[in-house]
């Protein structure tokens, strides 16, 4: 069964403090991973797609990179205002996302 | 705007009443999903409509649950005979074809009490 995991559940930073949030998955036939940004009471809000092992996206503060079993979306010095769930999809081109759970990040001031 | 939109934003009833949501898609977009997700869970897949046909279900859709989408367009999904378990937010993504990409609405918070 496909499985997408990410880690941790939850990260507390302070402002300037740069880390990396992981996706796990196993998954026959990736097509696809997707990056989302969540914040509380709204829609998931696109942030990257990645089709392939050592592939690399940048916006803003944000890098998200993929390899054959994880991907990483690395922040830079963050800002309070990147402080949301930050959710990761794969797709297998069955049209339908399957998701992680979330990490929950909080930027402190 | 020309994103996704989805009405009501809120919604809270009775258990065992039947509630209807809409789902408006990005106007070029002819696929429309729905999508379940519960307090610190990440979204659950429900149905995918291509145009008008329905083409995928999920089985956390139970007979009580039907969605439509009539002239490939806008979308309703209906649950009848609510019970608590069915609170949750509802998401509604679209896409272009050949993209897997999705963009979702705001959502619509069920509360049933």
């Amino acid at each position: 069964e496909d499985q997408v995991t990410q880690s941790p559940e939850a990260l507390r930073l302070q402002e300037g403090e740069s880390s990396s949030l992981n996706c796990s998955y196993t998954v026959s036939g990736l097509r696809g991973l997707f990056w989302y940004r969540q914040d509380p009471g709204k829609g998931p809000e696109f942030l990257f797609t990645l089709y392939s092992a050592g592939e690399e996206k940048e916006k803003e503060r944000l890098k998200a990179t993929l390899t054959k079993k994880e991907s990483f979306l690395h922040i830079t010095a963050p800002k309070p205002e990147d402080s949301a769930t930050y959710l990761c999809a794969v797709f297998k081109g069955a049209q339908k996302l399957v998701f992680g759970q979330g990490t929950r990040l909080t930027i402190n001031p | 705007d020309t994103g996704v939109s989805q009405n009501p934003r809120h919604k809270i009833t009775k258990r065992g009443q039947n509630v209807t949501f809409r789902c408006d898609p990005i106007s070029e977009h002819n696929r429309l999903y729905w999508y379940r997700q519960t307090l610190g869970q990440g979204p659950e897949f429900l149905t995918y409509f291509q145009n008008e046909a329905q083409l995928e279900k999920s089985r956390l859709l139970s007979d009580r649950f039907s969605a439509e989408r009539p002239k490939g367009s806008f979308s309703t999904l209906e649950i009848q005979r609510t019970e608590q378990g069915d609170s949750a937010m509802y998401l509604c993504a679209s896409s272009s074809t050949g993209s897997g990409e999705q963009f979702f609405g705001p959502g619509t918070r069920l509360t049933v009490l």
